[in-house]
């Protein structure tokens, strides 16, 4: 079946670091996918998607690139910030129109950004 | 326009003793999704509404799980009876009709004594 695999964390940086977060996926189609965020206390928000091969996914200052060649999704920002620390959940769509588009996660990453 | 509730935010009971879960998806949207999170391990779907009905229920793990959600508003989610291995967090998520994009309550946060 459909699954997704994200490198284990905690992810601790110091303020102003390079950030790659891995994330690589198993599909039998074409699916969507997903960065989600989950900040302390919160709930799950969407931070990023891409639908298709070689798409680029960015907002916030964080990118990620579907690789089909390579199935993977990996998640990077340039200069991260204390107020990056969260949770990061890789995910993926497999729905179709008129059907169900459940998310198959990946098991987070925990980021612990420093001052 | 107030995003996906759930209630309550932390529930603690005894194993066998029965707890409802509530969610209140954003308003307009047909499909609504419950997840789960245990242990600190992936989230995994449980199932799926579109409106009242059922569309996909194959992440349900047993029947001591029944979801329902009359007049195709809010969802409720009972566990009966509670076993130790429930206890994690039960996430909500709501979207328009044929669209990709869900938007996630803050969870309820069970624990099974």
């Amino acid at each position: 079946g459909d699954s997704v695999t994200q490198m284990e964390g905690p992810v601790t940086l110091s303020e102003e670091a390079f950030l790659t977060i891995n994330c690589t996926y198993t599909a039998t189609g074409y699916p969507s996918l997903f960065w989600y965020v989950q900040y302390p206390g919160e709930g799950l928000q969407l931070l990023l998607k891409a639908t298709k091969a070689d798409d680029k996914g960015s907002n916030k200052g964080f990118e990620a690139t579907y690789r089909k060649e390579t199935t993977s999704f990996h998640l990077e920002k340039g200069s991260v910030q204390v107020s990056d620390s969260a949770v990061y959940f890789c995910a993926l769509s497999e729905g179709r129109m008129d059907s169900s588009y459940k998310l198959i996660f990946g098991s987070g990453t925990r980021l612990l950004v420093r001052p | 326009e107030a995003g996906v509730t759930q209630f309550p935010s932390h529930s603690v009971i005894e194993k066998g003793q029965t707890v409802t879960l509530r969610c209140d998806p954003i308003s307009g949207h047909d499909n609504l999704y419950w997840y789960r999170r245990v242990m600190g391990k992936e989230i995994k779907f449980l199932l799926h509404f579109v409106k009242e009905s059922k569309q996909d229920e194959s992440g349900m793990p047993n029947n001591r799980f029944l979801a329902e959600r009359t007049g195709g508003t809010y969802s409720t989610l009972k566990v009966q009876p509670a076993e130790l291995e429930d206890s994690g967090v039960y996430f909500c998520a709501s979207s328009q009709v044929r669209q990709e994009t869900q938007y996630f309550g803050p969870g309820t946060r069970l624990l099974v004594l």
